[in-house]
């Protein structure tokens, strides 16, 4: 199957700071890439969808002037989570598509505010 | 607003036994099918994917659709306790060109009793 990996597959930052996550397709060009947040025991929750070249589409009340994604290529997305707070920390994980429209993700990254 | 429901289990089956998970949608227009799995900790990892009605075998996996009755599941047969994880069900709208968003399910735990 297609892969994708996400890098760092854990941080931990301080409450105020920033942190970029990045998600690549190795194998395949994405179309499409899809950021998702889950907290413990919960399911998966979409966060955004990304198309190359073009802006990010949010789902509803997850905001966008905190969660910034970038799609420079069909190959690279990355999600940068400003002013961080203790709230923010979670598994956030990416998965990318192709026109079949079968979404394969990435291995995740958790992140802790402190 | 599109749903997915699932049993959240846990569903607890012997090793070597046929563990089968269900899900139904209420989308009727839904056009595409997918069964992944998550370990714990872990992102998820697509195992079937299935679009027209009908069986899809492939191993010890087969996924099972009935879109009359908005209906899919997943059989697994001679079930291993590596099989023990959660599975999420999520289906695709393709009726609107472009919208590759999934819609989840909150997953189904399944444990294999060795």
């Amino acid at each position: 199957g297609a892969v994708v990996s996400q890098h760092p597959s854990w941080v931990i930052c301080k409450s105020g700071t920033s942190v970029k996550i990045e998600c690549r397709s190795l194998d395949f060009q994405a179309t499409t890439m899809f950021w998702y947040r889950q907290f413990p025991k919960q399911s998966l929750m979409l966060m955004a969808t990304s198309n190359e070249g073009s802006k990010a589409t949010y789902e509803q009340g997850v905001e966008k002037d905190k969660f910034l994604i970038n799609h420079a290529s069909l190959t690279l997305s990355t999600l940068t989570v400003t002013s961080a707070h203790p709230e923010d920390s979670s598994f956030y994980i990416c998965s990318a598509s192709v026109l079949a429209y079968e979404q394969y993700f990435g291995p995740g990254t958790r992140l802790t505010v402190t | 607003q599109k749903e997915v429901e699932q049993n959240s289990g846990p569903l607890s089956v012997p090793e070597g036994a046929i563990a089968s998970l269900n899900c139904t949608y209420s989308d009727r227009v839904s056009q595409s099918f997918f069964w992944y799995r998550q370990y714990s900790g872990k992102s998820p990892e697509l195992i079937m994917s299935i679009y027209s009605n009908g069986d899809k075998e492939d191993g010890r996996f087969t996924a099972q659709l009935n879109k009359a009755s908005q209906y899919v599941s997943l059989l697994i047969r001679d079930s291993q306790p590596s099989d023990s994880a959660t599975y999420l069900c999520a289906v695709n709208d393709r009726s609107n060109f472009g919208n590759e968003k999934l819609t989840f399910g909150t997953g189904t735990r399944l444990t294999i009793i060795p």
